[in-house]
């Protein structure tokens, strides 16, 4: 049971290079989430998605971008790194976002921007 | 602005209770999440409340109070697998889940 898979887990990248995450889910949910995590803060919705084909903006949208092409993947962008970026990104999914809703999370990716 | 409030470290004793409070301030209530996370870990799901009371999940219980806008996990016979954080998330009337920074547990022996 692969569950929610993230790639990669750790990459460093150099301030304007451009990177995506991916994330793959296998539960046939329909809404996704991607997050970030930093040190003393609680988790950051970036984007969400609560279909194949749509996506929305999150608390914090600002520098990335997403696509949902495919009910089971959800890619995250970052066009033009900045250290600003450097954080813990978890991807989540779950059958319906307006019921009890327990997320499913990915193992996150560690991602570095010098 | 919506405020998810967390201790942000305790320490207990192996064999012993303890329990995280988190109190909210929300726009709307659509339930509560509390969730585990080991270092460098994902969370994983540990509870959810959305009436008051509590439930209780083995050695883990979950109490919510609407009209105080708080909760607590209740953690007891507490083993050194415990050792982890704690977080709180509030379902908002948008349905969009509002996170605490977390409480880091620490067990020992």
């Amino acid at each position: 049971n692969a569950g929610v898979t993230q790639t990669p887990k750790f990459r460093v990248l150099k301030t304007g290079q451009s990177m995506t995450l991916l994330c793959a889910q296998d539960m046939n949910h329909e809404y996704m989430y991607w997050y970030r995590q930093d040190p003393g803060m609680g988790l950051r919705l970036i984007h969400y998605s609560v279909g194949e084909g749509t996506t929305a903006k999150g608390e914090v949208p600002d520098g990335y971008n997403v696509s949902r092409l495919k009910k089971q993947n959800f890619l995250l962008g970052l066009e033009s790194a900045a250290p600003s970026q450097t954080s813990v990104y978890f991807c989540a999914s779950t059958e319906g976002g307006a019921h009890t809703g327990e997320l499913f999370f990915g193992e996150g990716s560690r991602l570095t921007v010098l | 602005g919506q405020n998810i409030d967390q201790p942000t470290e305790m320490t207990a004793t192996e064999g012993a209770i303890v329990q995280i409070n988190c109190t909210y301030q929300t726009s709307g209530f659509n339930g509560l999440f509390w969730y585990q996370q080991h270092a460098g870990e994902a969370p994983t799901f540990l509870s959810y409340n959305v009436l008051d009371g509590l439930e209780e999940k083995g050695r883990f219980s979950s109490f919510l109070s609407r009209s105080k806008g708080y909760s607590y996990l209740l953690l007891k016979e507490l083993q050194m697998k415990d050792s982890a954080s704690y977080l709180c998330a509030v379902k908002d009337s948008n349905y969009q889940l509002i996170w605490g920074a977390g409480t880091k547990l620490i067990i020992k022996p």
